[in-house]
């Protein structure tokens, strides 16, 4: 699978939209692109997955860009609750080697 | 909104007790994962269950690990003989299959607390 580069931590404040951009240069055709996050000693909590298009839920938005390099999860409306670390994550969605690689993730604080 | 759970949410154990953390997935999932996280440091794929049978594991699966799905609903993980390196939270994880597409995003329990003394 694809590496991916985050930054380490990040503050955003409450209420306004939250960007949170991840590299993955090396991304093949066949990788999609994953977002969880982890509150506190909680366990990750599956956010939001595109291939090219972008995509949207109730959770947020997923912006891939053109040659899908590099993507920006948005939080809409960033809350406290959203204070938590985020993790992007490449892989092919197939049947086997279902494996998720987690890195060290981005660490963001919603600031009030 | 059906949810992964285990049980217990926390463990504490003597070094070289067998100890037995027990996960429902969720009902119409078919693909089963451990994870584990020591304090501190990332998240770790430990094995992956598909069809009554490991389908895949990391280099942390040893011999000391098992895995098994006694039942319908629980997913069981067996650490035959703990050391206190394998302290740490262990989380289940489950997903589905969209036919043709592969297999769906993986849900996660609240994970159990490991405590090797």
């Amino acid at each position: 699978d694809a590496k991916t580069t985050q930054p380490p931590s990040m503050d955003c404040a409450e209420g306004r939209a939250a960007n949170l951009p991840c590299n993955h240069s090396t991304i093949s055709g066949n990788e999609y692109v994953y977002w969880y996050r982890q509150i506190h000693s909680q366990g990750p909590q599956y956010i939001i997955h595109g291939l090219k298009n972008n995509e949207t839920n109730e959770m947020a938005s997923l912006i891939i860009t053109e040659d899908r390099k590099s993507s920006t999860l948005i939080l809409p409306h960033a809350t406290l609750r959203d204070t938590a670390v985020y993790y992007c994550i490449v892989r092919v969605r197939g049947y086997g080697n279902n494996r998720l690689a987690f890195g060290k993730g981005n660490q963001v604080v919603v600031i009030p | 909104e059906p949810e992964v759970t285990q049980t217990p949410s926390h463990q504490v154990t003597q070094m070289g007790q067998e100890v037995i953390l027990r996960c429902v997935p969720i009902s119409n999932h078919l693909y089963f994962y451990w994870y584990r996280q020591i304090l501190g440091q990332k998240v770790e794929f430990l094995v992956s269950f598909y069809n009554n049978e490991i389908s895949e594991k990391s280099e942390i699966f040893d011999d000391q690990f098992s895995v098994e799905r006694p039942d319908g609903s629980n997913f069981t993980l067996k650490i035959r003989s703990t050391k206190l390196e394998d302290s740490a939270m262990y989380f289940c994880a489950s997903s589905g299959e969209t036919g043709g597409l592969g297999v769906n995003e993986q849900f996660f329990g609240p994970g159990t607390r490991l405590t090797v003394l």
